[in-house]
């Protein structure tokens, strides 16, 4: 069964610091997304992205946030100066194309840990 | 603007036990729902997909419904084992975008 890969699965770093996860996404789909899970929350949107751009934001999603799809392959979430409040588990998911026959696969995930 | 809840937000039932677990949204007009497990600290393991335009679909021991006009969906787990303990969410998407919104989740403790 095809996976979305997330990489690393734990990262920790200081507060203000940049940090890039990574993701790659099922070859076939063609949107991808990035979610993520405060310990004990919902599970909240962030971005979509279709066509190397966003067709979609969160108001979570501000300044400090960006993505990108550098390559054929990888789809990355970077947070430019973090914070503590973006300590959170990071989900990114990929789908062949919104449908109602599609649902999404989501990575396993990358727990941040900013301190 | 879709919400969605879940209830009960937790449930711990003996083995063997037939369960249903509740999914409620407040926009009608989805494209599809989606059910997941999450273990801890894990992922999300997707378990069903209903269309908008399907009742239910059924998936081993896993029936999920949808009945889009009072706007709720269930989970039935059938002959609960201990390793069906988790946190079980439900994602709806609405047409016109594309995004999931995730329920908070219903944590199932099946007990051997």
């Amino acid at each position: 069964e095809p996976e979305v890969t997330q990489t690393p699965s734990h990262q920790v770093t200081q507060m203000g610091q940049e940090v890039i996860l990574r993701c790659v996404p099922i070859s076939n789909h063609l949107y991808f997304y990035w979610y993520r899970q405060i310990l004990g929350q919902k599970v909240e949107f962030l971005v979509s992205f279709y066509n190397n751009e966003i067709s979609e934001k969160s108001e979570i999603f501000d300044d400090q946030f960006s993505v990108e799809r550098p390559d054929g392959s990888n789809f990355t979430l970077k947070i430019r100066s973090t914070k503590l409040e973006d300590s959170a588990m990071y989900f990114c998911a990929s789908t062949t194309r919104p449908s109602p026959h599609y649902g999404y696969t989501f990575g396993s995930g990358t727990r941040l840990t900013v301190v | 603007k879709q919400e969605v809840t879940q209830i009960p937000a937790a449930l711990s039932v003996p083995e063997g036990e037939n369960l249903v677990l509740n999914c409620s949204f407040t926009d009608s007009a989805i494209y599809n729902l989606q059910w997941f497990r999450q273990d801890p600290g894990k992922g999300l393991t997707s378990l069903l997909l209903i269309q908008s335009s399907q009742r239910e679909q059924t998936s081993g021991r896993l029936n999920a419904s949808l009945d889009k006009s009072s706007g709720r969906s269930t989970l039935y787990i059938a002959a609960s084992q201990p390793g069906d303990s988790a946190t079980y969410l439900c994602a709806a998407t609405t047409s016109g975008t594309y995004k999931y919104i995730f329920g908070t989740g219903t944590r199932l403790k099946v007990l051997a």
